[in-house]
């Protein structure tokens, strides 16, 4: 069951930005750690980032460091990913992801439905 | 980063067959201070998000049938499915987060 709800996909040029948003019930994203992962189109999964409860703890895939930001607003019950200087290699879907430990990353037992991003000219 | 190298590619198993999967990490992702290895498997259907069968490497989530099974320690690790049903025909992924997450190429199993 998917309880995790997100948004914010489409299509962009390469060099654009986009921020993608995920919603989760307050009981699962209140004390709950966070991740975004990625999928390419007919490829493996990539982890991209992890933010802790009270978003002191932020880590990032080389990948996307120093372009992808991570942030939640837990009033919201809201995770956001923006995605600044997207490239083509970016297509992907992405979902956020529920992670089962606190403090520390592990594995993720909760996912968002998936939202495509198309990066393209 | 930790290297996760699943094998086979892909595998044809007659229903109500075992099948096997490996997960072969470039390094040890045991935690002696933990007591535990550090290591999931996930199962992907078409157009659908994965979802978590086995955490810790041999703990099997809530809800997950019991002919899923993990085992392995340090470096090599199996999923098994001890009796293939239709509805088990998917990707399967190992992922590990001894270090910065990361997932295996994946398993595709089919009915044979």
């Amino acid at each position: 069951e998917v309880q995790l709800v997100q948004s914010g996909g489409g299509l962009i040029q390469p060099g654009g930005s986009l921020r993608l948003s995920c919603v989760a019930p307050g009981f699962i994203f209140s004390g709950s750690d966070f991740n975004w992962i990625r999928q390419a189109p007919g490829k493996g999964l990539e982890w991209l980032s992890y933010i802790n409860v009270r978003s002191e703890t932020i880590h990032y895939a080389d990948s996307v460091k120093g372009r992808f930001t991570v942030s939640r607003d837990n009033a919201k019950s809201s995770l956001y990913l923006q995605m600044n200087s997207l490239r083509a290699e970016d297509t992907a879907v992405y979902y956020c992801a529920r992670d089962i430990c606190s403090g520390r990353r592990c594995y993720y037992d909760r996912w968002g439905q998936g939202t495509l991003v198309t990066v393209s000219s | 980063d930790i290297v996760l190298t699943q094998s086979p590619d892909s595998l044809a198993v007659s229903l109500g067959e075992r099948a096997t999967i490996n997960c072969k990490s470039s390094q040890n992702i045991f935690y002696s201070s933990d007591n535990d290895n550090y290591l999931a498997w996930y199962q992907q259907k078409p157009g659908q998000p994965p979802k978590l069968l086995i955490s810790w490497a041999s703990t099997r989530e809530s809800g997950v049938p019991d002919r899923f099974s993990g085992s392995g320690s340090g470096t090599d690790f199996t999923l098994t499915i001890s009796s293939l049903q239709a509805e088990d025909v998917a990707v399967y992924y190992c992922q590990q987060s001894y270090g910065s997450p990361t997932f295996g190429q994946g398993t595709k199993v089919e009915v044979k």
